[in-house]
């Protein structure tokens, strides 16, 4: 059982457009991550959320907390091909000693 | 400041033989985390460590894997007697605090067995 689902697991889009990648669980995080992955490379953390209804802004990315601190979105506005990657969020368990699981990712590909 | 230093970045091993795989953790850090990760698939948890014990390896495979991190010197990934279906990117991550979260992780060591 997948403790963090994140939707969609694949995504493609022309640049420009906008979307959105969720993180679910019925779970309790004292914090979440966000990070991106390049093809060959490692996970690269973009932000870190721990208040519940927290936004960020990251340039053209916007992160937010749900309220209960059990979701987070990722909100990319005029996608670039540069965006193109796998997001993958993470959360640290409140219920699990605060032990951090990843969801399984979602793979993005911008189109020129 | 120097990030996670993972070497080699690349291991060809044929089947039987041993791979072992480096990790030297940021500067400051002393929490270690290794991931596998398969082509087209996301990261699998394999164990937690700190200096000198190993905290969490409920995803360490029972046999032929083995993981440690001494109290001077990288975190070392061995495992021994490798088979075709070890091939994979193993990633090191590294943190700060007691707890397990913000983790950092390094360029990966994909290893391949012929």
């Amino acid at each position: 059982t997948q403790l963090l689902e994140q939707s969609p697991q694949f995504l493609s889009i022309q640049e420009g457009e906008n979307l959105t990648v969720y993180c679910n669980s019925s779970s309790v995080f004292s914090s979440l991550q966000w990070y991106r992955q390049e093809p060959g490379e490692g996970p690269v953390l973009l932000v870190t959320v721990v208040t519940g209804g927290e936004v960020k802004k990251l340039k053209r990315l916007t992160f937010q907390f749900g309220d209960a601190r059990k979701d987070s979105s990722l909100h990319i506005t005029a996608a670039q091909p540069g965006d193109t990657g796998l997001y993958l969020c993470a959360g640290a368990l409140v219920a699990g000693g605060f032990k951090t699981i990843f969801g399984a990712g979602t793979r993005l590909f911008v189109k020129a | 400041n120097a990030g996670v230093m993972q070497n080699p970045r690349h291991l060809v091993r044929r089947r039987g033989q041993e791979a072992r795989l480096r990790c030297s953790p940021m500067k400051g850090h002393s929490h270690v985390y290794w991931y596998r990760q398969l082509p087209e698939e996301g990261l699998k948890f394999m164990v937690y460590l700190q200096k000198e014990n190993i905290i969490d390896e409920s995803g360490m495979p029972k046999e032929r894997f083995s993981a440690e991190f001494p109290k001077e010197g990288p975190s070392i990934l061995r495992i021994q007697q490798v088979v075709r279906g070890d091939s994979a990117a193993y990633f090191c991550a590294s943190s700060f605090g007691s707890s397990y979260n913000e983790q950092f992780f390094g360029p990966g060591t994909r290893l391949t067995v012929l």
